[in-house]
C-alpha cells in the first residue's frame, strides 16, 4: 500500500512556463514533506520542504503548497528552465522523529527549450 | 570527504552469490539510511542507523538482507543468495542527526544487477 503517491509518472513543459508536480498521501500521521530531485547516475538532492503548520513555503522559483485536508501537495517551478529537467520525488514522515521518510514513485519533468 | 559516497557505482552478480554493497558518509553524520529503487518505483526504506545501531530494519525485505556500520562512520548492506528481484539502485543517505528535519545527503547509488 502506497502512503505516497505521485500518479504522474512524466511531465512536459514548456521553458519559461510553470511546471506543476502533484503528490497526494493517505497516512495522517506524516506532518513533514519533502520535494527532492534527481538527475541520471546522481543521488537525490534535497529541493524544499515544509511543514503542517504552514500551508506555502517559497524558496526562488519553487513553491511547495500544502492542503491537509486534501492530504494533497504540489510544487510549483516558475518559469521553468532546461535545467529543471529530473525525477522529483515526493517524500513525507512525521515530523520531528528518527523515522525515516517515505518516497512517492517519481514524477518525470522535462522542460523544452 | 565532501558528500556520501557509495562503491561500486554498478555490480552485476550471477544469481545465487552473495554481495557487498559500502557507503561511506559525510563526517559527522551521525544517521545513515539505506533505500532501493526498483525500476519504475519509488525509493524503498531498508535501514536506518543511529552511530552503528540499527533501530529501524523494518524495511529489510528478507532475511537475505543485512547491514552494519562502524565507526559511525561506513556502513555495508550485505545480501546474500541474491535473486533477480534484488535488481535496483541501492541508495545511501546520511544526515546530521536523526529525524527528518535534518536534510538527507545521498549517495549516487549503485546499480545491482542479477543475472
Amino acid at each position: 500500500d502506497q502512503q505516497v503517491k505521485q500518479n504522474s509518472p512524466s511531465l512536459s513543459v514548456q521553458e519559461g512556463r510553470i511546471s506543476i508536480l502533484n503528490c497526494d498521501y493517505t497516512n495522517s500521521m506524516f506532518d513533514y514533506f519533502l520535494w527532492y530531485k534527481k538527475y541520471p547516475a546522481e543521488g537525490p538532492t534535497f529541493l524544499i520542504s515544509i511543514s503542517s503548520i504552514k500551508d506555502k513555503n517559497e524558496d526562488g522559483r519553487f513553491t511547495v503548497f500544502l492542503n491537509k485536508s486534501a492530504k494533497h501537495l504540489s510544487l510549483h517551478i516558475v518559469p521553468s528552465q532546461p535545467g529543471d529537467s529530473a525525477v522529483y520525488f515526493c517524500a513525507a514522515s512525521p515530523s520531528g522523529s528518527a523515522r525515516q521518510l517515505t518516497f512517492g514513485s517519481g514524477t518525470q519533468l522535462t522542460v523544452l527549450p | 570527504g565532501a558528500g556520501v559516497s557509495q562503491s561500486p557505482s554498478n555490480k552485476v552478480t550471477e544469481k545465487g552469490k552473495d554481495v557487498e554493497l559500502r557507503c561511506d558518509p559525510i563526517s559527522g553524520h551521525t544517521a545513515l539510511y539505506w533505500y532501493r529503487q526498483r525500476l519504475g518505483q519509488g525509493l524503498e526504506f531498508l535501514i536506518y542507523f543511529q552511530g552503528n545501531s540499527a533501530p529501524d530494519k523494518s524495511g529489510l525485505p528478507s532475511d537475505r538482507f543485512s547491514a552494519e556500520r562502524t565507526g559511525e562512520s561506513v556502513s555495508t548492506l550485505t545480501i546474500q543468495r541474491t535473486q533477480q528481484e534484488d535488481s535496483a539502485v541501492y541508495l545511501c543517505a546520511s544526515s546530521l542527526g536523526a529525524g527528518t528535519n535534518y536534510g538527507y545527503t545521498f549517495g549516487s547509488g549503485t546499480r545491482l544487477t542479477v543475472v
